[in-house]
């Protein structure tokens, strides 16, 4: 079974500093994963995704994610947060050994950036 | 169009009424997927489009809502003797190719209330 788990439902952090929004995962083969956010009465924007390769990903808006194949992880991460990337936060997997082509996605994390 | 379009964005119907949804994918995008969002939580799949085929409807919650795409662009997701649990937002995401690491790009959403 594939799923995804985004154990924070809020992260609070204040404007400037860095910020991590967690996410693990459990598909049966390499998965792709990928960030999405949502803001208000919004669809999802895709931020960025993990095929292969290099465990550090970059992506928009000054994002990143890094994968950890071992703890099964894939963080979202920015250096220094600003009070527009207040959103809410999906990640999403994708198990490339199933026909099925659906993502699967976590129950999202409330980012608040505090001026 | 620049972005996958949904109509109506939002939409109130009484218990039992059959309500309609609509989503115009990017322009070329072979795959279509409809998700529902229930208030707090992660996006979840319904069903599959490739082209005007519906390759997978396991999402579905029940055989009152029935989708199509019968030219292999628009999509309609069509609920029948609508109940208030049906009361989410509804997304519709398409992406360029079948299956790999493409991202899926995502509508704003109807949100369906029912009274």
């Amino acid at each position: 079974a594939q799923s995804v788990a985004q154990p924070e439902d809020q992260v609070n952090v204040a404007e400037g500093n860095p910020l991590t929004v967690k996410c693990t995962y459990s598909v049966s083969g390499n998965p792709y994963l990928f960030w999405y956010v949502q803001y208000p009465n919004r669809g999802l924007q895709f931020l960025l995704k993990y095929i292969t390769g290099d465990n550090l990903v970059k992506g928009s808006y000054g994002f990143e994610a890094e994968f950890n194949k071992s703890q099964t992880s894939f963080h979202l991460k920015k250096p220094s947060a600003l009070v527009s990337d207040s959103a809410l936060y999906f990640c999403a997997v994708r198990d490339p050994s199933n026909t099925g082509n659906q993502f699967y996605f976590g129950t999202g994390t409330s980012l608040t950036v505090i001026p | 169009g620049a972005g996958v379009s949904q109509s109506p964005r939002y939409k109130v119907a009484k218990r039992g009424q059959d309500v309609a949804l609509r989503c115009d994918p990017i322009s070329g995008h072979v795959s279509l997927f409809w998700y529902q969002q229930a208030l707090g939580q992660g996006p979840e799949f319904l069903t599959y489009f490739q082209n005007e085929a519906q390759l997978d409807k396991s999402g579905l919650p029940s055989d009152r809502f029935f989708a199509e795409r019968p030219e292999g662009s628009v999509s309609t997701l069509k609920i029948q003797r609508t109940q208030q649990e049906d009361s989410a937002v509804y997304l519709c995401a398409s992406s360029l190719a079948v299956g790999g690491p493409r991202p899926q790009h995502f509508g704003d959403g109807t949100r369906l209330s029912i009274l």
